[in-house]
């Protein structure tokens, strides 16, 4: 039992390059989450799902797209990465709704250059 | 505007005494409330939590207090050890809220 797994675990980008960073759980959980963590802003939700095929946005959702296609993997992509972008992202997932426990992943750090 | 705030950026206590991190919301929806501890390199875990129904809830050496009127949130640890030096982050969820609001955290170093 994995958990929640994360790829990759850190990554470099040139400003306008774009990519993707898989999360992956195992659990059979609904809920999943994408979070950002910048120095003194905490955790900012940019966006999550309820389930499988549905995606909704969060705090801070401009400049990424998600996707749900498999309940157990939850896509999130940056079309054309900017240096505001470089962050640490995490990944999360719950079984049921918001007050219940979620489960993160070790995070990815990105780098936009 | 941060709805979820934590004041205080960092906090340093002995080994063995008390160690209090505080937390303030603004949102009188919220009526869950989390505390979450991550170490460097690793995502957050699940700490303890308290519904808004209780003021208190203690698991082992951590107690979490809420103080609804004043719309603030304790962590007690006691007593402190230094692997209990972390990142805690304080949250919050809405009645029927499907997400969480989190904290920008504190910083929490216990020396030996």
């Amino acid at each position: 039992n994995a958990g929640v797994t994360q790829t990759p675990k850190f990554r470099v980008l040139k400003t306008g390059q774009s990519m993707t960073l898989l999360c992956a759980q195992d659990m059979n959980h609904e809920y999943m989450y994408w979070y950002r963590q910048d120095p003194g802003m905490g955790l900012r939700l940019i966006h999550y799902s309820v389930g499988e095929g549905t995606t909704a946005k969060g705090e801070v959702p401009d400049g990424y797209n998600v996707s749900r296609l498999k309940k157990q993997n939850f896509l999130l992509g940056l079309e054309s990465a900017a240096p505001s972008q470089t962050s640490v992202y995490f990944c999360a997932s719950s079984k049921l709704v918001g007050r219940e426990t979620q489960y993160f992943g070790p995070g990815t750090r990105l780098l936009v250059l | 505007d941060q709805q979820v705030k934590q004041n205080s950026p960092s906090l340093s206590v002995q080994e063995g005494r008390i160690s209090i991190l505080n937390c303030d919301y603004t949102n009188s929806m919220f009526d869950y409330f989390l505390w979450y501890k991550k170490y460097p390199a690793e995502g957050p875990t699940f700490l303890i939590s308290i519904s808004s129904i209780k003021d208190k809830n203690e698991d082992g050496r951590f107690t979490v207090f809420l103080n609804k009127s004043a719309k603030h949130l304790s962590l007690h640890i006691v007593p402190s050890q230094p692997g209990d030096s972390a990142v805690y982050f304080c949250a919050a969820s809405e009645v029927d809220g499907n997400k969480l609001v989190f904290g920008a955290g504190t910083i929490l170093r216990v020396k030996s």
